[in-house]
């Protein structure tokens, strides 16, 4: 059963702690994006990776910081310098980011809540 | 900067009636062009996509999207909705400004259809 996983659901830290939020795909994907979504907001593009160990910085960069070094893989750390942590993130991957018409396929998401 | 608007926040429709979200970007040369829906509880998915020809796109479900190059628009219409089309639905763009492709989106439409 081909998609992305991501993991916890749900998670809970306390302000000052860094937090690593899992995301793998087994759909062969070469791009993995990283989003925040806020209400109101749609959703705000982290970091983006076109290929193994290979990632640039999306619109919202600051306090966050990824790893990419299987394809399969892309976990996104929240670290203590990130402002307003508290939102729910999405993972996604399509085949090619030089793909202008590549659809995006989304994980089920982390709702990440600092106490 | 680029930008996605989508005008309304919410609709609350009653079933059969029709549909017409808005969506408008700001850029002025070639784009791509999506509507994703995220259902309650299910993962972000794509609905339609325009990337060339026949401005008129039909998606899943009944959906259509009609792209209207003069008015930089991309609204989405279905005919007659049902309960089970209540969702969220966003509207993105991807355009040879940006080399890497990236998604811009809209801040997304909560529709409730009332049985």
């Amino acid at each position: 059963d081909g998609g992305i996983t991501q993991s916890p659901k749900y998670l809970f830290r306390k302000e000052g702690q860094n937090v690593t939020l899992s995301c793998e795909q087994n759909l062969n994907h070469d791009a993995m994006y990283w989003y925040r979504q806020d209400p109101g907001q749609g959703l705000r593009l982290i970091y983006y990776s076109q290929i193994v160990n290979d990632f640039q910085k999306g619109d919202i960069a600051e306090g966050y910081s990824v790893s990419r070094e299987k394809k399969e893989s892309f976990p996104l750390t929240v670290t203590s310098a990130q402002k307003n942590p508290t939102a729910f993130y999405l993972c996604a991957s399509s085949l090619g980011a030089g793909r202008a018409a590549d659809t995006q396929y989304f994980g089920p998401g982390t709702r990440l809540t600092v106490l | 900067a680029q930008s996605v608007s989508q005008h309304n926040h919410h609709v609350i429709l009653s079933e059969a009636a029709s549909l017409e979200l808005g969506c408008n970007y700001s850029y002025g040369g070639t784009v791509n062009l999506f509507w994703y829906v995220q259902y309650p509880g299910q993962h972000l998915q794509l609905l339609l996509k325009y990337f060339s020809g026949d401005p008129l796109v039909k998606g899943i479900k009944g959906f259509e999207a009609e792209f209207i190059k003069s008015k930089f628009s991309f609204n989405l219409r279905k005919p007659s909705v049902q309960w089970s089309d209540t969702a969220e639905y966003f509207c993105a763009v991807t355009n040879g400004a940006n080399s890497n492709y990236q998604l811009i989106w809209g801040a997304g439409t909560k529709l409730i259809i009332k049985p």
